[in-house]
């Protein structure tokens, strides 16, 4: 069935440090793929998404790209914040049917001044 | 002007009771979800609604029972509550399901299970 894997963590990095999350996906035909981040104590929130190989999905600094080649959605930031701190969580969306979204285990980040 | 509420937001009960947790949505969507979080933050689907028709019902115990009066409000009812559905339950809507929606999801609803 289709599945998300990403990296765990925690992730912890200083401030302005580069930041890579690694995603991978399976998934039988095209999916969309998304990166949602949620705050402590609040429910998710879209951060960015790509619906087709090759899209790059782009918000607040942070970009991914849509690698069919790869089945991989990494998520990076070139310049991290202390406000960067959160749990972001990889996931993806159809194809083997609508309605339905998968998500990664999510990682955990931690940004030090 | 909250796009997806749910109540209540802390739920704090013993084992062994009925308890109710509500969900509504004003951003005219189609779709809704129930999802569970659990304490490491994994997060599965329960339940989705779709024009309050059931469309996914995953593995969940059948303590578990939604309702959907309207397509903007998704309620979820617990039956004889165990210590393991201590979580934190989040709601979703999407405008109409197809893979390319993006989730709106409400602030979430901690269940503590004494």
């Amino acid at each position: 069935g289709d599945s998300v894997t990403q990296m765990e963590g925690p992730v912890t990095l200083s401030e302005e440090a580069f930041l890579t999350i690694n995603c991978t996906y399976t998934a039988t035909g095209y999916p969309s793929l998304f990166w949602y981040v949620q705050y402590p104590g609040e429910g998710l929130q879209l951060l960015l998404k790509a619906t087709k190989a090759d899209d790059k999905g782009s918000n607040k600094g942070f970009e991914a790209t849509y690698r069919k080649e790869t089945t991989s959605f990494h998520l990076e930031k070139g310049s991290v914040q202390v406000s960067d701190s959160a749990v972001y969580f990889c996931a993806l969306s159809g194809p083997s049917g609508t309605y339905k979204y998968i998500f990664g285990t999510g990682t955990r980040l931690k940004v030090l001044a | 002007d909250t796009a997806v509420s749910q109540t209540p937001k802390y739920l704090v009960t013993q084992m062994g009771n009925d308890k109710s947790i509500k969900c509504e949505q004003n951003l005219g969507h189609d779709t809704m979800y129930w999802y569970k979080q659990d304490s490491k933050k994994f997060l599965k689907i329960m339940f989705s609604y779709n024009n309050k028709e059931l469309i996914i019902n995953e593995t969940v115990p059948n303590r578990f029972s939604p309702k959907s009066p309207d397509k903007a409000h998704l309620n979820l009812h617990i039956n004889s509550l165990e210590l393991g559905d201590s979580a934190v339950y989040f709601c979703a809507s999407t405008p109409s399901g197809s893979r390319t929606d993006t989730q709106y999801f409400g602030p979430g609803t901690r269940l503590t299970v004494l």
